[in-house]
């Protein structure tokens, strides 16, 4: 147990929906990155927050955006849902932004039908 | 822009075979290198890692060094189990570019199935 936690996990919602994706990091941590993982673009880095600032941004869609709250849990929107959206979405949390390890939290498992 | 190679799966061994996952990278900087293992239905785990040229990340008998001269950082096991069957993911790290932030770049996985 890495100590980051995901909700949900498993999300099942039809196109053009939106959803949300939470993530709590270990406690004592100020930085979030959220990973997309899916069959043809394998994992991803979408987007980094540190201590409620957005940090670094990765190869995330214009529909989606997230956002890091003052209790340091972040919360991952998805809308205009495609079916190519379909992955799973990690959740990852570290002490800082330098080079610290990565803890990743299980994952939500996205289906778009 | 930063990139991660390694080799395609699966892999399939016998149990207590010697195991090497090949991987390479291309960066600026300075990146640090990690492998990380996900589990069937599970997330990903950081395995081991190295942050600087000729140093060597262990675990759970898993070796990987850091080799800036061939940008390599190949993981191996001396003799594999089934708990050993799993999702290898190579990964680096360029912090030091501060638009970078801390993100990883992963390469594509290679997945290790081990008989007994």
């Amino acid at each position: 147990d890495s100590g980051v936690t995901q909700t949900p996990k498993h999300l099942i919602t039809a196109t053009g929906q939106r959803v949300t994706l939470r993530c709590s990091p270990r406690s004592g941590d100020l930085s979030v990155y959220w990973y997309q993982q899916s069959l043809d673009q394998g994992l991803q880095f979408l987007i980094q927050y540190y201590n409620g600032e957005e940090r670094a941004k990765g190869n995330i869609l214009e529909r989606f955006s997230a956002q890091q709250f003052p209790d340091l849990h972040s919360e991952l929107n998805l809308s205009s849902l495609e079916l190519g959206d379909s992955a799973l979405y990690f959740c990852a949390s570290s002490v800082e932004s330098g080079n610290y390890e990565q803890y990743f939290g299980p994952g939500t498992r996205l289906t778009v039908t | 822009g930063d990139s991660v190679t390694q080799m395609e799966g699966p892999v399939t061994l016998s149990e207590e075979a010697f195991l090497t996952i090949n991987c390479t990278y291309t960066a600026t900087g300075y990146p640090s290198l990690f492998w990380y293992v996900q589990y069937p239905g599970e997330g990903l785990q950081l395995l081991l890692k190295a942050t600087k040229a000729d140093d060597k990340g262990s675990n759970k008998g898993f070796e990987a060094t850091y080799r800036k001269e061939t940008t390599s950082f190949h993981l191996e096991k001396g003799s594999v189990q089934v708990s050993d069957s799993a999702v290898y993911f190579c990964a680096l790290s360029a912090f030091g570019i501060k638009a970078a932030g801390n993100k990883l770049t992963f390469g594509g996985g290679t997945r290790v199935l081990v008989k007994p």
